[in-house]
């Protein structure tokens, strides 16, 4: 078992509207980071937070935002979606010191 | 130019086969490498981790060249459970973080 949840598995969204993510942590990881894996790429980073804060981001517009609670579970927000946003998102845990560990992703359809 | 480069796939071989994957790496300051396995529609999952000594796990040799930037998967006596798509991952620690830089992954498909 992976230790770390996503949900929901699969949605389908209209371009122009919003979705929030979810990833609950592995127990013992206070840091958590987004990927955006789209068809035939490797996962591309979003960004990491570490201890509720925001410590590192990757190459992605202001619309994609996240947080990340007091019990180290995260969220990823994203407004004014686009079909280019259409893709895998991958939620990893960790300890900070390179291990991660991978929820099974949110499959994310734009329409 | 994209800071980990795989070789382009799919790789299609027989059971029993020997299959090698080839990547390289841009960022110097890449402090580890490792390679994942990603099963179709599923999360990537760590395979093994490369060091510069080489290492083994069962039929996987593993081995990493930081004077060339070079990374390299032996599989030796494909299985038809194999077949996966193989992803070569760095880790860089930039601006107070670890962040993994994933290649775009190479997939193998084992036949019969």
């Amino acid at each position: 078992e992976t230790g770390v949840t996503q949900s929901p598995t699969h949605l389908i969204k209209t371009r122009g509207q919003q979705v929030t993510l979810r990833c609950s942590s592995q127990s013992g990881h206070n840091t958590v980071s987004w990927y955006q894996q789209a068809l035939g790429q490797g996962p591309q980073f979003i960004f990491q937070y570490y201890r509720e804060e925001e410590n590192g981001r990757g190459n992605f517009p202001p619309r994609f935002s996240g947080l990340q609670f007091p019990n180290y579970s995260s969220e990823l927000n994203v407004n004014a979606l686009e079909l280019d946003d259409s893709a895998l998102y991958l939620c990893a845990s960790g300890t900070g010191s390179g291990g991660y560990t991978f929820g099974s992703g949110t499959r994310l359809t734009v329409v | 130019r994209k800071e980990v480069e795989q070789d382009p796939g799919p790789f299609n071989v027989p059971e029993g086969a020997t299959v090698a994957f080839n990547c390289t790496y841009s960022n110097s300051a890449s402090q580890s490498f490792f390679w994942y396995r990603q099963d179709c529609r599923k999360e990537p999952k760590l395979l093994m981790s490369v060091y510069s000594s080489g290492n083994e796990d069962g039929r996987f040799t593993a081995q990493l060249n930081r004077a060339s930037q070079y990374i390299s998967l032996l599989i030796r006596d494909s299985k038809l459970s194999d077949s996966a798509t193989y992803l070569c991952v760095g880790l860089t620690f930039s601006g107070g973080y670890n962040k993994l830089i994933f290649g775009a992954g190479t997939r193998l498909a084992v036949h019969p």
